[in-house]
């Protein structure tokens, strides 16, 4: 099972303030996704970013977020101003393949909380 | 619109017990339906991915079933051991990516 971990665990953040998520791949794989699970909520999906672009967004990734495979390895989600409304647990997913007909594979999470 | 939805909500169960965590889903067209175990406070787990053709998925003491025309899956979790104790989730693909349902909270009581 391809490994995918997340930094930082856990982050507390002010209101207003830019935080930047990462996802670092284990192995090579050419689609990333960002999801977010808001405490006691469904897990929703964010992005998806394939080839160095985002493929698909949520209504939920407003112009507040952004995503960019900067050095080709890690895979960053930035929230420019967070709100208290952004406080969730985000998980990074990748897949190998064709996402449609392939499993996802999830990090651990950061856990974001905004004061 | 997708919507996934996962009954029961919540699952106490005595060691050993057989059981049956329920799935169903509203849009037919789907590409595949992926199972999830979840700790609490953790990332997820995959445990079962059934593509829209298939029928069923076994690994181990689980096994996954799939209705696709009616909307369904059910997973079943054979001889339950605490550790089974986690929230189990149903996600499904089709022209979006992962649409989850809410979970079912299942506890194995020793």
């Amino acid at each position: 099972e391809p490994e995918v971990t997340q930094t930082p665990s856990h982050q507390v953040t002010q209101m207003g303030q830019e935080v930047i998520l990462r996802c670092v791949p284990i192995s090579n794989h050419l689609y990333f996704y960002w999801y977010r699970q808001i405490l006691g909520q469904k897990v929703e999906f964010l992005v998806s970013f394939y080839n160095n672009e985002i493929s698909e967004k949520s209504e939920i990734f407003d112009d507040q977020f952004s995503v960019e495979r900067p050095d080709g390895s890690n895979f960053t989600l930035k929230i420019r101003s967070t709100k208290l409304e952004d406080s969730a647990m985000y998980f990074c997913a990748i897949s190998p393949e064709l996402p449609s007909y392939n499993e996802q594979f999830f990090g651990p999470g950061t856990r974001l909380t905004v004061l | 619109k997708q919507e996934v939805t996962q009954i029961p909500a919540a699952l106490s169960v005595p060691e050993g017990e057989n059981l049956v965590l329920n799935c169903s889903f509203t849009d037919s067209a789907i590409y595949n339906l992926q199972w999830f175990r979840q700790d609490p406070g953790k990332g997820l787990t995959s445990l079962l991915l059934i593509q829209s053709s298939q029928r069923e998925q076994t690994s181990g003491r689980l096994n996954a079933s799939l209705d696709k025309s009616s909307g369904r899956s059910t997973l079943y979790i054979a001889a339950s051991q605490p550790g089974d104790s986690a929230t189990y989730l149903c996600a499904v693909s089709g022209n979006t990516p992962l649409v989850f349902g809410k979970g079912t909270r299942l506890s194995v009581i020793a």
